[in-house]
């Protein structure tokens, strides 16, 4: 069955580091671009990240530019965000999300799998 | 970059339509072809409904139809049923961003 695995966050201290990992079962992850996409405590989605299906292409919100660094490993199927420096308002429930999958000439450009997601809290 | 703007919040009645709007500001008007909709029940998570403007993914309900006119995109939900109340976001997708909008609580009343 196809699935996203979330874990690694936690409760941090700002100006502290938590790195993310995101496991797939189910899907060909190598043929997967993946995004990290995030929603604070009753506040909207924002996306954050994405990597492509090679990991060569690789792109960032403005928000985290500088902090934060997406990665992965097609030979474990897991998608990782490293996060540094670590403010308040990156607390949020952190998921990660098939992002763009192309098969037969055709591709979705869309999350169209969703992970259960992980909290991060940064406070003092 | 773009930034995509919904409505805060709509409402109808069971067996009503109602329509949802998400309109995109960005100097490049041309990469807004990549629209999709996502619904998301409270403490759940987000499920994609439309996606490249005005496609369903399989197993979504044919109440759910999507479209675009300009910059603005709409997600349209005929027959609403109490099953519908929840909160909806648009995203657009470029080669080198991708951006939600900030979501509209829907109400069945």
């Amino acid at each position: 069955q196809v699935q996203l695995v979330e874990s690694g966050g936690g409760l941090v201290r700002p100006g502290g580091s938590l790195r993310l990992s995101c496991v797939a079962s189910g899907i060909t992850f190598s043929d997967y671009y993946m995004s990290w996409i995030r929603q604070a405590p009753e506040k909207g989605l924002e996306w954050i990240s994405y990597i492509s299906s090679s990991g060569n292409s690789i792109y960032y919100a403005d928000s985290v530019k500088g902090r934060f660094t997406i990665s992965r490993d097609n030979a474990k199927n897991t998608l990782y965000l490293q996060m540094n420096s670590l403010r308040a308002e990156d607390t949020a429930l952190y998921y990660c999300a098939s992002d763009r999958y192309c098969s037969g000439g055709i591709c979705l450009r869309a999350f169209d799998i969703w992970g259960q997601g992980t909290m991060v809290t940064v406070s003092s | 970059q773009s930034a995509l703007t919904q409505p805060a919040s709509v409402s109808g009645s069971p067996g009503q339509s109602i329509t949802i709007s998400c309109t995109e500001t960005s100097s490049d008007v041309g990469a807004y072809n990549y629209v999709s909709w996502y619904q998301q029940h409270p403490g759940k998570v987000p499920k994609l409904i439309i996606y490249d403007v005005s496609n369903r993914p399989s197993g979504v309900s044919n109440r759910f139809s999507g479209s675009k006119s300009g910059n603005t995109a709409s997600l349209t939900i005929s027959g609403l049923q109490a099953e519908d109340e929840a909160d909806y976001y648009c995203s657009s997708y470029t080669s080198n961003n991708r951006v939600f909008g900030g979501g509209t609580k829907l109400t069945v009343l």
